[in-house]
């Protein structure tokens, strides 16, 4: 069974469009995130969620809003992609605030 | 502020020859500090921690660090390098919970092992 799975795994859209990328933990824990790895690999935290509740927003584009159903969830809905938006996005987990985070496989968002 | 600075954004060592791949870290508070590790159109793998305690941790697949107060220091280590290993290597500190827990980067560093 796998941790922290994300579907998909590729995404390749246009600009302009709206897309959404799930993210599901098995691992019981609290606390969620959604990382971003730009080009050269450098990786930044977009969003963290805690019991459901979004406890840091770093300074992202309001078109990217994350949602969290439950504790097991956190998916991200981009809208009006751009092409500055291609990357991979990486969605985590861990038991809490102060625990190690596990990551699922990436999704890899190209724009053309 | 939190921060990580990697030096070389990429190492190369032989089979079987030592591997050092150096973390600096910045923060104002008392850190936790990560390795990661990722292999090719894959997540990261947690290779080992250091967040209270014994300031030499043991990690998987044979690596080492050791935390370094006085150097700001957080260097990953292992004895044999074995093919198996090259990869691209991360090294991250947070503040322990009190920023939502959110993990600061370095640049990363790249491994590649000749036969």
């Amino acid at each position: 069974d796998t941790a922290v799975s994300q579907t998909p795994k590729y995404l390749v859209t246009q600009m302009g469009n709206d897309k959404s990328i799930k993210c599901e933990q098995n691992l019981g824990h609290d606390t969620m995130y959604w990382y971003k790895q730009d080009s050269k690999k450098f990786l930044k935290i977009m969003f963290s969620y805690n019991n459901k509740e979004l406890i840091i927003n770093e300074t992202v584009p309001n078109r990217f809003s994350p949602k969290s159903p439950d504790k097991a969830h956190l998916n991200l809905h981009i809208n009006s992609l751009e092409l500055g938006d291609s990357a991979v996005y990486f969605c985590a987990s861990s038991q809490d605030r102060d625990s190690e985070a596990f990551f699922g496989q990436g999704t890899r968002l190209t724009v053309v | 502020a939190q921060s990580v600075t990697q030096l070389g954004s990429h190492v190369s060592v032989s089979e079987g020859a030592l591997v050092l791949l150096r973390c600096n870290y910045s923060s104002s508070v008392p850190p936790y500090l990560f390795w990661y590790v990722q292999y090719p159109n894959q997540g990261l793998q947690l290779l080992l921690k250091y967040t209270t305690g014994a300031t030499l941790v043991k990690g998987i697949n044979g690596f080492e660090a050791e935390f370094k107060k006085s150097e700001t220091s957080f260097h990953l280590t292992k004895p044999s390098a074995h093919m198996s290993d090259a990869a691209e290597y991360f090294c991250a500190v947070s503040d322990g919970g009190n920023q939502g827990g959110k993990l600061i980067f370095g640049q990363g560093t790249e491994l590649s092992v000749k036969p």
